[in-house]
């Protein structure tokens, strides 16, 4: 997990409610992931980054959004939050993939429960 | 096509056994194949990686054997350590893709057994 920080950690809110999970990295690598994890299902990306400014979909990328502003910063937004997005998080870094390098560090997750 | 089947779901295995996890995948442009583990409460961190070029790769008791022709690959983790009781995932991707994404198997969830 070094060098990639997630925040919060853990958080509860309630269905509706907007919520913004932070990625922080300090390894001024281009790529940025945003990834759920649920049983069952492995890990699905939701979005990813590869610039500031760039962004893409990934699988389940509706019901979210992202932005990323810097290079070190990688927000991930739920615009009104359901029971169905109750999961753990994962951002994930990667330095330019098509140079061969592609192994994707991740950080420590966030844990988001939707009541 | 764009999905890696990973199995199985869970497994027990003794102390000091050999633990295997396959993955089969259908997209044959796919030329990076690695695994990653997870321990409880952790992000998953890469393991081991091949590339189609080799059959096999082994790095200490874990290695990855690769079937180009049956679209298949597989971890053995030999002498299998209560240590490694974590969730493996495999995975594949395109190097050269420019929308390089990493296409994840559901995971294993492996215990070993002191």
């Amino acid at each position: 997990d070094a060098g990639i920080t997630q925040s919060p950690r853990h958080k509860v809110t309630e269905t509706g409610t907007p919520v913004t999970l932070r990625c922080h990295q300090t390894e001024n690598h281009r790529y940025m992931y945003w990834y759920r994890q649920d049983p069952g299902h492995g890990l699905r990306l939701i979005h990813y980054s590869y610039g500031v400014k760039d962004t893409d979909k990934g699988e389940v990328s509706d019901g979210y959004s992202v932005s990323r502003s810097k290079t070190e910063d990688f927000l991930l937004t739920l615009e009104s939050a359901t029971s169905s997005q109750t999961s753990v998080y994962f951002c994930a870094i990667s330095e330019v993939p098509q140079r061969g390098t592609d192994t994707q560090y991740f950080g420590p997750g966030t844990r988001l429960t939707v009541l | 096509q764009q999905q890696v089947k990973q199995s199985p779901q869970s497994l027990i295995v003794q102390k000091g056994g050999i633990s295997i996890i396959n993955c089969a995948y259908e997209n044959t442009a796919f030329d990076y194949f690695p695994w990653y583990q997870q321990f409880p409460g952790k992000g998953p961190a890469l393991l081991i990686a091949i590339r189609p070029d080799v059959s096999e790769k082994k790095e200490g008791r874990f290695t990855i054997s690769f079937n180009k022709s049956a679209k298949q690959f597989s971890l053995h983790i030999m002498d299998s350590q209560p240590g490694d009781s974590a969730t493996y995932f495999c995975a594949a991707s395109m190097i050269g893709d420019s929308n390089y994404q990493l296409i994840w198997g559901a995971g294993t969830k492996l215990i070993i057994k002191p």
